[in-house]
């Protein structure tokens, strides 16, 4: 258990719909990255929150939005969703390991858009 | 621009045999740079990580790193493979400390043979 949690595991929905995707980070970790895995793209940073502000963005469609709440919890906002949508969204949290300082990946939601 | 791309797709190695994944790097600052494994249908995990202390990096599982700055390299290599080696390895480059904002390779697939 990495100790960064994301749910739901799979998400399945129609072209053109909303969803909400939502990572609580490692116990007393400030910040929340949203990283994109797609078979296409590969894995792509799409933006990291730092204690409920926006410190960093990367190449995140303008139909996304996230945001950081006071628990610390993050929420990735997804909509008119389009079948090109459809990846495996990871949260990430920072954490030193036995490895080094690093950053520390939820198990990821995939979304399957239909 | 940072990048950094992995040599090889497709690895596959006979188990007890020693391991090579090849990763090079491009960065005009000073990189930070990482090894993750993601094994199916999990999420990431951090291997090792190099941040200018030591050219050679020992990570978890025995796998262990060298940042060759002539070569602009950072193979990961095992001396012996394991069957639950057999997952997908990613070289990833932070370009700006801590910021979270990771570049990742397109990863490489490691097959082991009993």
């Amino acid at each position: 258990d990495s100790g960064v949690t994301q749910t739901p595991k799979h998400l399945i929905t129609a072209t053109g719909q909303r969803v909400t995707l939502r990572c609580s980070p490692r116990s007393g970790d400030l910040s929340v990255y949203w990283y994109q895995q797609s078979l296409d793209q590969g894995l792509q940073f799409l933006i990291q929150y730092y204690n409920g502000e926006e410190r960093a963005k990367g190449n995140i469609l303008e139909r996304f939005s996230a945001q950081q709440f006071p628990d610390l919890h993050s929420e990735l906002n997804l909509s008119s969703l389009e079948l090109g949508d459809s990846a495996l969204y990871f949260c990430a949290s920072s954490v030193v390991t036995e490895a080094g300082y690093g950053y520390t990946f939820g198990s990821g939601t995939r979304l399957t858009v239909v | 621009a940072q990048s950094v791309t992995q040599l090889d797709s497709h690895v596959s190695v006979s188990e007890g045999t020693p391991v090579l994944l090849r990763c090079n790097y491009s960065s005009s600052y000073s990189p930070s740079l990482f090894w993750y494994v993601q094994h199916p249908n999990k999420g990431l995990q951090l291997l090792l990580k190099y941040t200018s202390a030591a050219t050679l990096v020992k990570g978890i599982n025995g796998f262990e790193a060298e940042f060759k700055k002539s070569e602009t390299s950072f193979h990961l290599t095992k001396p012996s493979a394991h069957m639950s080696d057999a997952a997908e390895y990613f070289c990833v480059v932070s370009p700006l400390s801590n910021t979270g904002k990771l570049i990742f390779g397109q990863g490489t697939t490691l097959q082991v043979k009993p």
